[in-house]
């Protein structure tokens, strides 16, 4: 099993600001299957970001990521308020798919 | 407008079953899989198993192995999770997510989501 390690565990941030998020992978993980989420208290997830660096439909362009192997990086350019949520990296290339532990981005 | 649309909460006590329905809608549900996936209380994502829309073939989780059951009624566009011998750690909010047709719901990322649905094993 593929284990994902997300940092940090909690980014305290202002509005406006840059927030760098990383996912490390147990062992290598093709681009092609990260997949970055987003999570709202109360609200299911949302997918941001596949293939590791292609955003998905609607998701604004200050979302961004990057990385190959086994470090991937969520980069979010300026924080707008609707941003503070918890994030997790994923891989489904292998079986199981896993999940990171998440990293949550509070305002500061 | 793609959607899918959970059954409403559950409470069951330790040892009971459950089945949890996810109702697909806006796109052709025999050309993706169904995951499924749980998030016990302030906890982060577990994936739990994976069912093809078009095949039925499924791939489950391997602590899940011989309690966790997926199935689809291709008629109605519906995937279902049942969960047998309940335990309170099984108290968790239950997602259905789009995924891959194929290759063990591999290669694809989870594009829509259903809303949840909250199950609570309790005595």
């Amino acid at each position: 099993e593929i284990v994902l390690t997300q940092s940090p565990g909690t980014l305290s941030l202002s509005p406006g600001e840059r927030a760098t998020l990383s996912c490390r992978a147990s062992q290598s993980v093709s681009s092609t299957y990260l997949a970055w989420y987003q999570q709202k208290p109360g609200q299911a997830p949302r997918l941001l970001i596949y293939g590791a660096s292609s955003r998905a439909t609607g998701i604004p362009d200050r979302f961004s990521g990057s990385g190959s192997g086994t470090d991937f990086t969520l980069t979010i350019s300026r924080l707008e308020p609707e941003d503070f949520a918890v994030f997790y990296c994923q891989q489904h290339g292998s079986s199981p798919q896993t999940f990171g532990q998440g990293t949550k981005v509070e305002i500061k | 407008q793609v959607h899918l649309v959970q059954s409403g909460a559950e409470v069951k006590k330790p040892g009971a079953s459950v089945k949890v329905s996810c109702k697909s809608s806006g796109y052709t549900f025999t050309s993706y899989g169904i995951n499924w996936v749980r998030q016990a209380p302030g906890q982060g994502l577990e994936w739990m198993g994976w069912i093809s829309g078009y095949s039925g073939k499924t791939n489950y989780l391997q602590k899940l192995q011989g309690r966790a059951t997926l199935t689809t009624d291709t008629s109605t566009s519906t995937a279902y999770m049942e969960l047998r011998s309940l335990r309170s750690d099984d108290t968790a909010l239950y997602y259905c997510a789009r995924g891959s047709p194929t290759a063990e719901g591999l290669y694809y990322a989870m594009d829509v989501w259903g809303q949840g649905t909250t199950v609570t094993v309790s005595s």
